[in-house]
């Protein structure tokens, strides 16, 4: 099974902030990963797919990049709306994996 | 494009219990549909998938005690839930498995979540 494993599990910033959450494959995914937003008592709503196209409605400060093992999501100005659990998810191979999510705090 | 879940519950341990979600906007059988949960305080667990060819697959923790399964005149995903445990003990999404050009796929859109909470 390919494990996936997220950076930092927490973080608290400010408003305007920049933030980078790391995601690392056990092995290569190629473009397969997907990164999920899950606001407290909420269900998951994909934000990301393939990597780093953005989907439909999800503001453009947020973007993600990588390939192969390393992948990244950043939020470009952090809002207080992006209070929330992020959660990467590689789907290569099928079933995907979840990473263990990082929680986003804001200071 | 979305799902609309229920049948959480509280179940005694040893219960069973069958989870709901219906589809609109596009069709369950075309569809492969995947169950996750998610445990108090924890992160997301996949659970099983029922591919649109109709084979299936399950989480080590849950095989033999889980079915997923699909109808297709309400268009509708169920999870059936045997032999609970505390373990069990969770919001359970559905989730369809949608498909990209070159076989990347994701999993949009997500149910709203069920509770089931196993216990005595």
């Amino acid at each position: 099974d390919i494990q996936t494993t997220q950076s930092p599990s927490s973080l608290s910033a400010s408003v305007g902030d920049r933030v980078t959450i790391t995601c690392r494959a056990s092995q290569s995914v190629h473009n397969y990963l997907n990164w999920y937003q899950q606001k407290p008592g909420k269900a998951p709503k994909l934000l990301i797919y393939v990597a780093s196209t953005l989907q439909t409605a999800v503001p453009s400060r947020f973007s993600g990049s990588g390939s192969g093992t390393d992948f990244t999501l950043t939020i470009n100005g952090l809002q207080p709306e992006d209070l929330a659990t992020y959660y990467c998810h590689q789907t290569y191979t099928s079933p995907g994996t979840f990473g263990q999510g990082t929680k986003v705090e804001i200071k | 494009v979305q799902l609309v879940q229920s049948g959480g519950d509280l179940v005694h341990p040893g219960g069973s219990l069958t989870l709901s979600c219906a589809a609109s906007g596009f069709t369950v059988a075309t569809n492969h549909m995947n169950w996750v949960r998610q445990a108090p305080g924890k992160g997301l667990e996949w659970v099983s998938v029922i591919y649109a060819g109709g084979s299936t697959l399950y989480a080590d923790s849950v095989k033999g005690r889980f079915t997923i399964s699909r109808d297709t005149s309400s268009n509708t995903l169920y999870l059936q839930m045997d032999s609970l445990r505390g373990g069990d003990t969770a919001v359970y999404y559905c989730a369809r498995q949608k498909y990209g050009e070159f076989g990347d796929n994701w999993f949009d859109p997500w149910g709203q979540g069920a509770l089931v909470t196993v216990s005595s």
